[in-house]
């Protein structure tokens, strides 16, 4: 079946520019995370999407990071006024959440983000 | 401060031979782990996990053992094989506090010599 997808597979922006990132999620799976991966780096939490519950925010570096998941489905990541530390490679994952089952998460080939 | 870490950068073994991934962590509320496969390009591969009320668990050719006590898990890959060659990601989460969110060792590179 499908897998998690993530557009674009590579972003090149410059400095102080806007940017958007998607992922769709497996279909069926009530909650959604995202992570990055800087150079060298292992994963790093960003925000966690459950169900209609308020997304935890936790992992958003600065007020820069903001995400929305519409109608429980698509989730759109946007980084404001991108800095070179922004840099990474940002994965998308998404989970079933039945207590009665693992809570795995599968993640999406990721987006690549440089900032100039 | 790093709640999951995994100490060897790298690792090398034969072909048909063990492969032994460690993890050390340090938050006494994570609950679950996971052991991830990562290839070039692409995003991780859940490859096995283990509930904190078990001390092992197996699937084929993978077994994750999780010794609670000393707030270590380690992941036994045999016999090895040249595609098994990629990087390691072990993982946690302490879903009682903190829901699903998972945090990460920094990976392992794992290469499987023929």
């Amino acid at each position: 079946g499908a897998g998690v997808s993530q557009s674009p597979s590579n972003k090149v922006t410059e400095k102080g520019k806007d940017v958007e990132l998607r992922c769709d999620p497996i279909s069926g799976h009530t909650a959604l995370y995202w992570y990055r991966q800087s150079l060298g780096q292992g994963l790093e939490f960003l925000i966690y999407f459950q169900g209609n519950s308020a997304p935890d925010k936790s992992g958003l570096p600065s007020d820069r990071f903001s995400a929305e998941r519409t109608g429980g489905s698509v989730s759109t990541l946007t980084i404001q006024r991108t800095q070179q530390e922004d840099s990474a490679v940002y994965l998308c994952a998404s989970s079933l959440l039945d207590p009665r089952l693992t809570d795995t998460q599968y993640f999406g080939p990721g987006t690549r983000l440089t900032v100039l | 401060d790093q709640q999951v870490k995994q100490n060897s950068p790298s690792l090398s073994v034969q072909e048909g031979r063990i492969s032994i991934l460690n993890c050390d962590y340090t938050n006494s509320m994570f609950d679950y782990f996971l052991w991830y496969k990562k290839y070039p390009a692409e995003g991780p591969t859940f490859l096995i996990s283990i509930s904190s009320i078990k001390d092992k668990n197996e699937d084929g050719r993978f077994t994750v053992f999780l010794n609670k006590s000393a707030k270590h898990l380690s992941l036994h890959i045999v016999p090895s094989q040249p595609g098994d060659s990629a990087v390691y990601f072990c993982a946690a989460s302490a879903r009682e506090t903190s829901g699903s969110r998972l945090t990460f060792g920094e990976g392992t590179q794992l290469t499987v010599n023929p």
